[in-house]
């Protein structure tokens, strides 16, 4: 089974610091996307980056870097000069193709609070 | 991006009543919708995918006839509680994507909808 783990229930930084959110995911497939999503407050869903395993390169969206490390399959989500908007719910994603209908598994999620 | 809706953002029923929560694309024809539960402070848990025009297929543990789910246009999609309890009650999240069956695609999540059972 696919699973996706993040270790870090909690997580709190400073403003204007910088956070790293840890996330591990268990596969034998080769071809997948990873995604980290922001819930906030409002519960709306937003997706911050996604990942495609075949890509070597680091995906990168302004103030917000993955490291992904595809052998270790690891992939977390640093956060740069965070601001009081990035408070949120982050899940942790994981999704490919099963039984020909694609589906995102989601972590347990990690609930990070910026400290003005 | 693409925009997807709920109605309504939070209903309150009465135990044994059925209710029905839509789930909308707005700028974009939504060939698969996805519904997600949600309890409080855990994670989403994917309950249902539909396929506009044919049944859906449902994650195991999952009850079919309790949540109904219809998917009858590229822009609609819909799920009935019914003879709803107030364990059923939770946060439900609709999500649409407009691509073909491939990786790349886009996934497109509604603001959720809050349900209370009393």
């Amino acid at each position: 089974a696919q699973t996706v783990t993040q270790s870090q229930p909690e997580m709190s930084v400073q403003e204007a610091e910088t956070v790293t959110l840890s996330c591990t995911y268990d596969t034998s497939e080769s071809d997948y996307y990873l995604f980290w999503y922001k819930q906030p407050p409002s519960r709306q869903m937003i997706l911050v980056i996604r990942q495609e395993a075949y890509k070597q390169q680091n995906a990168t969206e302004n103030r917000f870097s993955v490291n992904f490390q595809k052998a270790a399959k690891s992939f977390s989500l640093k956060i740069s000069d965070s601001q009081l908007g990035d408070a949120a719910m982050y899940f942790c994603a994981y999704r490919r193709l099963i039984q020909g209908a694609q589906k995102l598994v989601f972590g347990q999620g990690t609930r990070l609070t910026i400290n003005p | 991006g693409a925009v997807v809706s709920q109605h309504p953002s939070w209903v309150i029923c009465k135990s044994g009543t059925s209710v029905k929560i839509e789930c909308r694309s707005l700028d974009f024809q939504a060939t698969t919708m996805f519904w997600y539960r949600q309890f409080p402070k855990q994670s989403l848990m994917l309950m249902a995918t539909s396929n506009e025009g044919s049944k859906a297929t449902y994650e195991q543990g999952v009850e079919k006839d309790k949540f109904l789910i219809n998917h009858a246009s590229l822009t609609l999609s819909t799920l009935t509680v019914t003879s709803a309890h107030p364990e059923d009650s939770s946060f439900y999240i609709c999500s649409a994507r407009d691509g073909w069956e491939t990786l790349s695609y886009e996934q497109y999540f509604g603001p959720g909808t809050r349900l209370t059972v009393t």
